[in-house]
C-alpha cells in the first residue's frame, strides 16, 4: 500500500528554525515533492528530491533517504508569512500527497 | 493572467443537481489532474489525464466523471450532488515526471 506520515501540527518562533519530517511507503518512487499552501490558496511548489541527500533552495532545504522512506523539510530564519501547511507527496506518474503539516510561526 | 483557471471560484448547489467544474490551462501541460482537499485528509486524487484519449480514475473517483475536451481543458461533473462532497477542488497541470504539479485557485463547493 501506499501512506504517507506527516506531524499535524508545528509551532515555532519567528527567526527559529523548524524541520518538518515526512515518512512515506509507496510501491512506485520517482520522486518527493514539497509543496507550501496557505489557507484558502493553492498549494506553491517549493522543492523536489529524486536523489538521496539535501537540497538547498534559499532559506529552504529539503532532504530525503530513499532506503528509509524519510524526507524532511527545513525552514531558516522562520518569517510570520511562513505560516502555512506543508504537503509532502511521493509517487511516479501520479503522486500521493501527506495531509500536511500546519505550521504556526509565532513573534 | 493565470496559467491554470478554474471556473467557478465558489458553487453553492443541492443535492441531485448536476455539476460541472471547469478547468483551463495555458501552460501546454499534457497532463491533467483532479484533487478534492478535505480538512485533515489532505489533497485527494479523483481523476488524471495524460492526454486527450487517456482518462485514468484515481482513489476517489466514485461519484465523479471528467471529460479532457482538449489538450488545454480538463473538466469535472458530479453527475448528482451530494453533500459529502463538499469541498475543495483543486485542478492541476504538469509537464513531466520530474516536474512539479501547477495549481489552479481552486473551487470551493458546498452541497446542500
Amino acid at each position: 500500500g501506499q501512506n504517507i506520515d506527516q506531524p499535524t501540527e508545528m509551532t515555532a518562533t519567528e527567526g527559529a528554525i523548524v524541520q518538518i519530517n515526512c515518512t512515506y511507503q509507496t510501491s512506485g518512487f520517482n520522486g518527493l515533492f514539497w509543496y507550501q499552501q496557505h489557507a484558502g490558496e493553492a498549494p506553491t511548489f517549493l522543492s523536489y528530491n529524486v536523489l538521496d541527500g539535501l537540497e538547498e533552495k534559499g532559506r529552504f532545504s529539503s532532504f530525503l533517504s530513499r532506503s528509509k522512506g524519510y524526507s524532511y523539510l527545513l525552514l531558516k530564519e522562520l518569517q510570520m508569512k511562513d505560516s502555512a501547511s506543508y504537503l509532502c507527496a511521493v509517487g511516479t506518474y501520479k503522486y500521493i500527497f501527506g495531509t500536511g503539516t500546519r505550521l504556526k510561526v509565532l513573534a | 493572467d493565470a496559467d491554470v483557471t478554474q471556473t467557478p471560484r465558489n458553487r453553492i448547489t443541492k443535492t441531485g443537481k448536476r455539476i460541472m467544474l471547469e478547468c483551463s490551462q495555458t501552460k501546454g501541460h499534457d497532463r491533467m489532474y483532479w484533487y478534492r482537499q478535505d480538512p485533515g485528509l489532505g489533497l485527494r486524487l479523483i481523476y488524471y489525464s495524460f492526454d486527450v484519449k487517456d482518462i485514468n480514475k484515481g482513489e476517489i473517483s466514485d461519484g465523479y466523471s471528467v471529460s479532457r475536451q482538449a489538450q488545454a481543458k480538463f473538466s469535472l461533473s458530479l453527475e448528482s450532488a451530494i453533500p459529502n462532497q463538499t469541498a475543495l477542488y483543486f485542478c492541476a497541470t504538469r509537464q513531466g515526471l520530474n516536474q512539479p504539479q501547477h495549481f489552479g485557485d481552486g473551487t470551493r463547493l458546498s452541497i446542500l
